[in-house]
């Protein structure tokens, strides 16, 4: 099946920095999301992107399918920033097994 | 608050026991959608129903089913439990027929421990 990998693992960001965040994926997809889990165990669905670049806020999100990759990118992170953000794919034809990456785990501090 | 309920918020059963999950989506939307987050596993996606019909099937165990009421509510059935099955179960919900293409809104989830 399609293998997920995020980088990096963990991050530790100051209040303010910005960050990226990579979601590698084996073969093509036409499904990905970007989901966020707060230190509380609450789950938000952040972006639906398989392809092109998408904004809400100080979160943006960019894939590009031919070269497999996702980028999160987060500005001006705050502390309610934290948690794990998890990129989830599909390869589509009909299947839905959405198959999610371990995620990375960002802790932004004040 | 993201409008999604699910009940019971926690649920302790023994092996071979059967436990039904409830989710009660946002207004207005007609999707609903349950998701298992395990230690083992990870997050997997387990099926969606859109207005009472089932619309995509995930890594769904045969020993676990769904349905949707007219009222819209889904209630997730598992049955023979193994230890395994302990996880935390997410319930969401979203506007439009399509699976993943319009924005899921997660309740709370339910923690099941399986003893």
């Amino acid at each position: 099946g399609i293998q997920v990998e995020q980088s990096p693992p963990d991050l530790i960001l100051q209040e303010g920095a910005n960050s990226t965040l990579r979601c590698n994926f084996s073969d093509s997809v036409n499904n990905l999301q970007w989901f966020h889990q707060n230190p509380w165990g609450q789950l938000i669905n952040l972006f639906y992107i398989p392809s092109g670049t998408k904004q809400n806020g100080r979160l943006s999100a960019t894939t590009v399918a031919t070269e497999r990759y996702s980028l999160l990118y987060i500005s001006s992170s705050q502390t309610t920033d934290s948690g794990v953000y998890f990129c989830a794919v599909d390869s589509g034809a009909g299947s839905y097994q959405l198959t999610f990456g371990k995620g990375t785990k960002l802790s932004v501090i004040p | 608050d993201s409008g999604v309920t699910q009940t019971p918020k926690h649920l302790i059963t023994a092996t071979g026991q059967r436990v039904t999950l409830r989710c009660s989506p946002r207004s207005g939307d007609l999707s609903v959608y349950w998701y298992q987050q395990s230690l083992d596993q990870g997050l997997q996606f387990l099926i969606q129903y859109y207005n009472g019909e089932e619309r995509a099937k995930g890594n769904i165990l045969e020993r676990f089913s769904a349905q949707q009421f007219p009222d819209l509510h889904s209630e997730l059935n598992l049955s023979s439990l193994e230890l395994g099955d302990s996880a935390l179960y997410f319930c969401a919900s979203s506007a439009g027929i399509q699976a993943f293409t319009d924005t899921q809104y997660f309740g709370p989830g339910t923690r099941l421990t399986v003893l």
